[in-house]
Formats: C-alpha cells, sequence, structure tokens
C-alpha cells in the first residue's frame, strides 16, 4: 500500500526560507515529486528526485532519502506568490503511477 | 502549456443521473490520468490508462468508469451519481515513464 504524510498547513514570512516535509511509506517506490497548486488553479510541476540528495532549482531545493523515506522541499527567498499548496507525490517502480498526499498549505505573511 | 483540455468545466447534475467527463490531449501523450480532489484528501487516482483500449483502476475507482478509444481522448463516466462524488475532477498525462505529469484545468462536479 501507499502512505504519504506531510503537514497540512505551515505560515513563514516573506523573505525567509521554509522546508516542507514529506514522508511516505510505499510497496514499490521509483521516485518522488513536488508539485505546487495556487487555489483555484491545476497542479504544476516543481521538481522530481530519483536518487539521494539535494536538488536545487532556483528558489526551491528537493531533497530524497530512500532508505528513510523521506523528502523535503525547501523555499528560500519566499515570496507572497509562493502562498499555495505544495504536494508531494511517489512514482511506483513502473514508472507512471503517481500517489498524491494530502498537500502543505503555505501561508506567506509580509 | 501542455495541451489538455476538460469538459465541462462546471456541471450540476442530479443524484442518480449519468454524467461523463471528457479529457482532449494533443500532446499525443501515452499515459492518462483521472484524479478527484477534496479537501484534507488532496488528489486521488481513479482511473488511469497506459495506451488506447488499456486501463486500470486507482485507489478510488468504486462508482467510476473510464473509456480510452483514441489516443487523446479519456472520458470519465459516473453511472449514476451520488452527493459523495461531488468534487473537483482532474485529468493529467504523462508521456513516458518517469517523467511529470501535467494537468488540466479542472472540473468543478456538483452532484444535488
Amino acid at each position: 500500500g501507499q502512505n504519504i504524510d506531510q503537514p497540512t498547513e505551515m505560515t513563514a514570512t516573506e523573505g525567509a526560507i521554509v522546508q516542507i516535509n514529506c514522508t511516505y511509506q510505499t510497496s514499490g517506490f521509483n521516485g518522488l515529486f513536488w508539485y505546487q497548486q495556487h487555489a483555484g488553479e491545476a497542479p504544476t510541476f516543481l521538481s522530481y528526485n530519483v536518487l539521494d540528495g539535494l536538488e536545487e532549482k532556483g528558489r526551491f531545493s528537493s531533497f530524497l532519502s530512500r532508505s528513510k523515506g523521506y523528502s523535503y522541499l525547501l523555499l528560500k527567498e519566499l515570496q507572497m506568490k509562493d502562498s499555495a499548496s505544495y504536494l508531494c507525490a511517489t512514482l511506483n517502480t513502473g514508472g507512471f503511477k503517481t500517489i498524491f498526499g494530502a498537500g502543505t498549505r503555505l501561508f506567506v505573511k509580509a | 502549456d501542455a495541451g489538455i483540455t476538460q469538459s465541462p468545466r462546471h456541471k450540476v447534475t442530479e443524484t442518480g443521473t449519468p454524467v461523463t467527463l471528457r479529457c482532449h490531449q494533443t500532446e499525443n501523450h501515452r499515459y492518462m490520468y483521472w484524479y478527484r480532489q477534496d479537501p484534507g484528501h488532496g488528489l486521488r487516482l481513479i482511473h488511469y490508462s497506459y495506451g488506447v483500449k488499456d486501463t486500470d483502476k486507482g485507489e478510488v475507482s468504486d462508482g467510476y468508469s473510464v473509456s480510452r478509444s483514441k489516443t487523446e481522448d479519456f472520458l470519465l463516466t459516473l453511472e449514476s451519481a451520488t452527493s459523495s462524488q461531488t468534487s473537483v475532477y482532474f485529468c493529467a498525462i504523462r508521456d513516458s515513464m518517469n517523467t511529470e505529469a501535467f494537468f488540466g484545468q479542472g472540473t468543478r462536479l456538483t452532484v444535488v
């Protein structure tokens, strides 16, 4: 089976750094995605980790530890537009079936 | 943006009526998915397709059926809609294994 856990809500201040954690338990794992979803909109792709370690992409970085079943998304220099939900999702061993966590709603305050 | 269109975008229907949602893509991607999104549950996989006429069940498939007769179209049918199927439905497409999925804009379905 699949189980993905992430905090329900987080609040951070504009200009700060925030880390959103995700833990997962899955019977078959091929990689982990992070998506961003603004209210009323479709999810959009942020990152994909297959190997252990940190992947940096501008203000956003994503980390994966396969042995610990753990990932985090790091957002630097927070902006008001970063207020959104962040979805952690695992990809199955076959490489095409994605299961999502419930998402973390991030509020960025001035 | 990936060429993926969902129709209708909004629908209100009565309990017990059949409903079909359409997902249309112009990207020629192999994999297509239907998810529903509800508060507190995130995105849950209903059905997916890995080719024409090849479909399989996801986490929450009861009460739903799908069909894919052409690469570009993936239909989700609620044979007899219930109030518990009130939700936002997202279609997604994926080109190949181990790549990201692209989402349509969603269909807000209300069953009264």
